[in-house]
């Protein structure tokens, strides 16, 4: 079965600096996909930035990057100029290629913006 | 493009009660998911339809859960006999085929089981 893990329950980051949140995950597949959810008070979930696993390239959504290292299994995401509407709880999750299978979701970090 | 909504955006109940949800999908998607989240988890799949079929159910989702989408458009989610470890956020999701892992989630119903 595949396992997403998020190791930081909390982060704080003054505003304007850049904040990076790490991600690991544990599949046998070799397609695949991977996100990354932003989920404010309002609760609705938020899709960040998304990574194809046969792509080299890293993802990047304006202030938003992410470091997919494959081999590692490590997806971590890069929030540069941090804002105050970037505060939420941010979920990394995975999705295996090939179908539409739900979503595998880890336990989220919650992102501190101190101004 | 409305989104996706959900309905009611809180519900209480005493343990024991059905309760049924309603998940209105962005109109033309083809695929709509249901998910579960508990406080300081992250979202739980529980199924999901492909038009007004249901492809696949997690095995979180016991006899007690069940789940339509008539006409495949909008979509329930029914609950029997609640017990307190089903209070959670329940959140629908929704996509179109060939699209499908950009999914647009609605703001999900508070469950809350007295």
């Amino acid at each position: 079965a595949q396992t997403v893990t998020q190791s930081q329950p909390e982060m704080s980051v003054q505003e304007a600096e850049t904040v990076t949140l790490s991600c690991t995950y544990d599949t046998s597949e070799s397609d695949y996909y991977l996100f990354w959810y932003k989920q404010p008070p309002s609760r609705q979930m938020i899709l960040v930035i998304r990574q194809e696993a046969y792509k080299q390239q890293n993802a990047t959504e304006n202030r938003f990057s992410v470091n997919f290292q494959k081999a590692a299994k490590s997806f971590s995401l890069k929030i540069s100029d941090s804002q105050l509407g970037d505060a939420a709880m941010y979920f990394c999750a995975y999705r295996p290629g090939g179908g539409a299978d739900g979503l595998t979701f880890g336990k989220g970090t919650h992102l501190i913006i101190q101004p | 493009d409305t989104g996706v909504s959900q309905n009611p955006r809180h519900k209480i109940t005493k343990r024991g009660q059905n309760v049924t949800f309603r998940c209105d999908p962005i109109s033309e998607h083809n695929r709509l998911y249901w998910y579960r989240q508990t406080l300081g988890q992250g979202p739980e799949f529980l199924t999901y339809f492909q038009n007004e079929a249901q492809l696949e159910k997690s095995r979180l989702l016991s006899d007690r859960f069940s789940a339509e989408r008539p006409k495949g458009s909008f979509s329930t989610l029914e609950i029997q006999r609640t017990e307190q470890g089903d209070s959670a956020m329940y959140l629908c999701a929704s996509s179109v085929t060939g699209i499908s892992e950009k999914l647009f989630f609605g703001s999900g119903t508070q469950l809350s089981v007295l």
